[in-house]
């Protein structure tokens, strides 16, 4: 079973508009949660890193909040623009010096 | 400096020949990552260096060979390679752990001919 489950799978929005990315997450015991954000063909470039103690993050026009409690994990994405259009990956230390990586959301945005 | 440079950005090769993939970083990390991406698909772990040494192998077929030079250099040597190898290969790096920020490269688009 993966131990980070993302929503929606894709979605298209409209340039300037905002959207909200969800991440369920499973990994035991909790260190941080990640956010990368993936243009298509290139590495991923971390958005945010949120700890236990963080429930909200910010890198520009992304949001990243975090409920330990119920083990979800938001992006939002404020004023969307055409180079927003990417894969956001949710990602969290599972142990064993490995990462568990959703599926990944992919969005596109459109003038 | 945030940065992991690997190099070739692309990469053609045929199946008998021999390259290299190569990754560098200056952030003074002790651990860096090799992972192998398909279309569509998350990164899959394929091999960890932590203090220059390797410390995970995922079964990786030995068409592949890794090789950490120093602390901030990480090799991947190809050989033999078949066409479902064809892939983006990213390198990693990450302080010590990878419950510490990694940080990925930019990947090399690798296509096996």
């Amino acid at each position: 079973k993966n131990q980070v489950e993302q929503s929606p799978q894709s979605l298209i929005i409209l340039e300037g508009k905002n959207c909200t990315l969800q991440c369920n997450y499973t990994v035991s015991p909790f260190s941080n949660l990640r956010w990368y954000k993936q243009d298509t063909g290139r590495g991923p470039v971390s958005l945010t890193i949120m700890t236990f103690s963080e429930n909200t993050k910010s890198n520009g026009r992304y949001t990243a909040t975090l409920d330990a409690d119920t083990k979800q994990s938001s992006l939002h994405i404020t004023a969307s623009q055409l180079s927003d259009s990417a894969s956001y990956i949710c990602v969290g230390p599972r142990g064993n010096n490995r990462l568990a990586f959703g599926k990944g959301n992919q969005v596109v945005v459109i003038p | 400096d945030t940065e992991v440079t690997q190099t070739p950005k692309h990469l053609v090769m045929g199946m008998t020949n021999k390259k290299s993939l190569k990754c560098e970083q200056h952030m003074g990390h002790r651990a860096m990552y090799w992972y192998k991406q398909k279309a569509k698909k998350p990164p899959e772990l394929m091999f960890v260096y932590s203090y220059e040494k390797l410390s995970i192998n995922e079964s990786v077929p030995s068409r592949f060979s890794p090789e950490c030079p120093n602390s901030s250099l990480l090799n991947l040597h190809l050989h033999a390679l078949q066409p479902e190898d064809s892939a983006l290969y990213l390198c990693a790096s990450s302080q010590d752990r990878v419950d510490t920020e990694a940080f990925f490269g930019q990947g090399t688009r690798l296509t096996v001919v």
